[in-house]
């Protein structure tokens, strides 16, 4: 929904290694959202962005850092990736409206060994 | 730590039957909440919004909001199976700079042929 694209699907990765996941939107929307989906947890909010250059933490921020350069894309940076980063990452995108409904996109699901 | 809670399940509902599912929160000052459903390793799916207390259809499908209980509930009538997935119960965060929705663990839904 909302044309969201994430990319890769699906990734598996080493300790300590860096790793970039990428949303894109066509939509246009003001606001995008990192989430990660673990079993136990549910979804948990990582970082957020409320427009170009404009981002800030979530609930489990650690260890991740974003970049927003543009409307239409929001990285999550793993700096050094560690096993506990495993996970399924979805990022969503919301308008700048008063409704607050918040449209994800595919996930990716990321495997740090 | 502003929480939502759900039954995990599994609910088990009979085909044709009602079934509702229920959410409390704990962030007193959260305005929108969210039913979003989600098929097994599939991206969550906005199914309901709702903002003031009481009742909002939509289709088959009835949210239920009760602030002062801090209570929110969904009614799927006439069920079917395609209705089998898993529910999340979302809450606009609240407070200053807050952005983003805080889910609860979800509410496996089964629907018996």
């Amino acid at each position: 929904d909302a044309g969201i694209t994430q990319s890769p699907r699906h990734k598996v990765t080493e300790t300590g290694t860096p790793v970039t996941l990428r949303c894109h939107q066509t939509e246009n929307h003001r606001y995008m959202y990192w989430y990660r989906q673990d079993p136990g947890h549910g979804l948990r909010l990582i970082h957020y962005s409320y427009g170009v250059k404009d981002t800030d933490k979530g609930e489990v921020s650690d260890g991740y850092s974003v970049s927003r350069s543009k409307t239409e894309d929001f990285l999550l940076t793993l700096e050094s990736a560690t096993s506990s980063q495993t996970s399924v990452y979805f990022c969503a995108t919301r308008t700048s409206g008063g409704t607050n409904e918040q449209f994800f996109g595919p996930g990716t699901r990321l495997t740090v060994l | 730590q502003k929480e939502v809670e759900q039954n995990s399940g599994p609910l088990s509902v009979p085909e044709g039957a009602i079934a509702s599912l229920n959410c409390t929160y704990s962030d007193r000052g959260s305005q929108s909440f969210f039913w979003y459903r989600q098929y097994s390793g599939k991206s969550p799916e906005l199914i309901m919004s709702i903002y003031s207390n009481g009742d909002k259809e939509d289709g088959r499908f009835t949210a239920q909001l009760n602030k002062a209980s801090q209570y929110v509930s969904l009614l799927i009538r006439d069920s079917q199976p395609s209705d089998s997935a898993t529910y999340l119960c979302a809450v606009k965060r609240s407070g200053g700079g807050a952005d983003g929705l805080t889910f609860g663990k979800g509410t496996h839904l089964i629907i018996q042929p």
